[in-house]
């Protein structure tokens, strides 16, 4: 099984909203990432998670709070954001998060900020 | 800041002609790797590079490593349909962190 699965694939929500996003996989990955899509852009890496803590964090803003309960589930909660926020959110993982691991997508939520 | 830079940005070509992006980067790259990402997809990883000068081939596909690490290529021989697609190079600059290039779009031309 390589597939990383994410919910919801769509989400619309206001600016005063709170909502959070899903990733799951279960191939024994150690190594989960967000990153964030624009249309027509390259994924911008959000964060990463490393054995369940967090060792990368690309100066996001704190409206984005990422959690890893465990190792096969990735968390982004997302509270008050801006219309700007609106892209597609991938999800990946790796096998331990080393420099020449294949990283695996699932199919992204897509976000729409109002 | 690392950057890796990828042209054309777009590439319209007739269904069996050959398809070429380029894929630069400021730094050495410790690794390079390419995705493909279908319309309303998301990126699906082709291949990975590692050593200087090195050439992959996967059927109608060749990737090329540059001598420095520093460039990339993909080139595609024959283009189908289901060659449609953005691609996109991606590397390693010694850490954790994938840096993905700008991307190439093609589209093909029934």
């Amino acid at each position: 099984d390589t597939e990383v699965t994410q919910t919801p694939k769509h989400l619309v929500m206001g600016m005063t909203n709170k909502k959070s996003l899903k990733c799951e996989q279960h191939m024994g990955h150690r190594a989960m990432y967000w990153y964030k899509q624009k249309a027509k852009k390259p994924p911008e890496l959000m964060f990463v998670y490393s054995y369940e803590k967090l060792s990368i964090n690309e100066s996001v803003p704190s409206r984005f709070s990422p959690e890893c309960p465990n190792s096969s589930l990735l968390n982004l909660h997302l509270h008050a954001l801006q219309p700007e926020d609106s892209a597609l959110y991938l999800c990946a993982s790796s096998l331990q998060g080393g420099f020449q691991e294949t990283q695996y997508f699932g199919p992204g939520t897509r976000l729409l900020v109002l | 800041g690392q950057q890796v830079m990828q042209i054309p940005q777009y590439q319209h070509v007739q269904e069996g002609e050959d398809f070429t992006t380029y894929c630069n980067s400021s730094t050495t790259l410790s690794n390079i790797q390419w995705y493909k990402q279908r319309p309303g997809g998301h990126p699906v990883f082709l291949i990975q590079l590692v050593k200087s000068g090195e050439v992959k081939k996967q059927k109608r596909l060749t990737f090329q490593f540059g001598e420095a690490k520093k460039n990339s290529s993909l080139h595609i021989t024959a283009t189908q349909t289901t060659d449609v697609g953005t691609y996109f190079c991606a590397g390693y600059f010694g850490n954790e962190k994938l840096t993905f290039g700008t991307g190439t779009r093609l589209t093909i031309i029934p």
